[in-house]
């Protein structure tokens, strides 16, 4: 099966860092991906990581670990905008399909 | 670029009812096109990989007599709620994956997602 976990919901301050995990379990692996949601509109796209390793982008990070079916993204300096979900999503092996974790409803607080 | 659009954005709808939503990808074509689902507070739920020309694939437990998918062209999906009944009320979100060339192959592009209300 395939099985995806993050925490339903974190809170950081503004101006902090924040980790969020993500441990999937996927029959195959073709990439893993982080998604913004705010609520009410569609996902938008953060971060991609095929190989083991750190990606950087701005403000946000994010690490793979494909022998431990681990990823994290790191936010830092936390702004009041950067409250929203955050989504894991893996490619499978299998056909080209996205799946999506629960989502961590991240709030930052003042 | 990369831009994909999902008309209406808004729908509500007697039960019953059929309700038609447009997924179009503005600015790339794109082979395969997804349809989620997504309940308040929970996370996208695919329903179905539509691809172009062929019969759409759905998950385990979309009923595809009820939720009629069609690919017809490069850059436009359907998907049909027939009969819609109160449980069918959701926010569906459709993506696009562009062919490759200029955009990256790997990434899907969200359109800006359609509430459907049955009442």
């Amino acid at each position: 099966g395939q099985n995806i976990d993050q925490p339903t919901e974190m809170t950081a301050t503004e101006g902090a860092i924040v980790q969020i995990n993500c441990t999937y379990q996927t029959s195959g692996f073709n990439g893993l991906f982080w998604y913004q949601q705010h609520a009410g509109e569609a996902p938008t796209f953060l971060s991609y990581n095929v190989l083991d390793g750190l990606e950087e982008k701005g403000r946000f990070s994010s690490f793979l670990s494909r022998s431990k079916g681990y990823s994290y993204l790191l936010l830092k300096e936390l702004q009041m905008k950067d409250s929203a979900s955050y989504l894991c999503a893996v490619r499978g092996g299998q056909g080209q399909n996205f799946v999506f974790g629960p989502g961590t409803r991240l709030s930052v607080l003042p | 670029g990369a831009v994909v659009s999902q008309h209406p954005s808004r729908v509500i709808c007697k039960s019953g009812t059929s309700v038609k939503i447009e997924c179009r990808s503005l600015d790339f074509q794109a082979t395969t096109m997804f349809w989620y689902r997504q309940f308040p507070k929970k996370s996208l739920m695919l329903m179905a990989t539509s691809n172009e020309g062929s019969k759409a694939t759905y998950e385990q437990g979309v009923e595809k007599d009820k939720f009629l998918i069609n690919h017809a062209s490069l850059t436009l999906s359907t998907l049909t709620v027939t009969s819609a009944h109160p449980e069918d009320s959701s926010f569906y979100i459709c993506s696009a994956m562009p062919l490759a060339g200029g955009l990256p192959s790997y990434e899907q592009y969200f359109g800006p997602g359609t509430r459907l209300t049955v009442t």
